[in-house]
């Protein structure tokens, strides 16, 4: 069975600052996507950013970008530049897309915080 | 405008009894699941289904049951015999081919035990 695993699960940085929050995850598939997804406080999930497992190049999105290890099976996110509206749980998951059907796991999260 | 809707936004039930959270979606996706999350957790995945009349079980399904009649809708239903109901519950939906597999979700049922 898939796990996914973030053990930080509160974080805090100045405005302006970077921050890097970290996700392991347990699989023994070699077809498969990780995605970083964001909850503010209205509870909506916003897709950050996604990973194709076989892509090597590391994904990223404006101020986001991750450290895509496959071997060591790691895939954190680094927020640069970080603003106040970056302050949200963040959520990394897993999607195993082998075998006919497409499971999407999620870690438990990391609570970011942001200050002025 | 293309979307996934969850109904209600809120909702309480008596002990003992069932209730039938709506989620539909006009994306033309394959895929949809059910998540429940409790405060200070993760999404845990109930059930989720890849195609019409058929559906897995999650993580944590007990309690819980399901219904793919149609690819656009995908009801969840929490039965009595689920002891600990009270959750945020999400619904999504995502297309299944390589390449394209953002996952879009519902705003959200807060179902609440009274």
């Amino acid at each position: 069975a898939q796990t996914v695993t973030q053990s930080q699960p509160e974080m805090s940085v100045q405005e302006a600052e970077t921050v890097t929050l970290s996700c392991t995850y347990d699989t023994s598939e070699n077809n498969y996507y990780l995605f970083w997804y964001k909850q503010p406080p209205s509870r909506q999930m916003i897709l950050v950013i996604r990973q194709e497992a076989y892509k090597q190049q590391n994904a990223t999105e404006n101020r986001f970008s991750v450290n895509f290890q496959k071997a060591a099976k790691s895939f954190s996110l680094k927020i640069s530049d970080s603003q106040l509206g970056d302050t949200a749980m963040y959520f990394c998951a897993f999607m195993r897309i082998s075998g006919g059907y497409n499971k999407l796991i999620f870690g438990a999260g990391t609570r970011l915080a942001v200050h002025p | 405008d293309g979307g996934i809707t969850q109904s209600p936004k809120y909702l309480f039930r008596k002990e003992g009894q069932n209730v039938t959270l709506s989620c539909e979606q006009n994306l033309n996706h394959d895929a949809m699941y059910w998540y429940r999350q409790d405060p200070g957790q993760g999404l845990r995945l109930i059930y989720y289904s890849q195609i019409v009349n058929d559906f897995q079980k999650g993580d944590i399904a007990e309690g819980y049951s399901v219904s793919r009649e149609k690819k656009e809708s995908f009801p969840l239903t929490v039965t009595s015999a689920q002891k600990n109901p009270t959750a945020f519950y999400l619904c999504a939906s995502s297309p299944v081919r390589q390449g394209n597999t953002e996952a879009f979700f519902g705003q959200g049922t807060r179902l609440t035990v009274v």
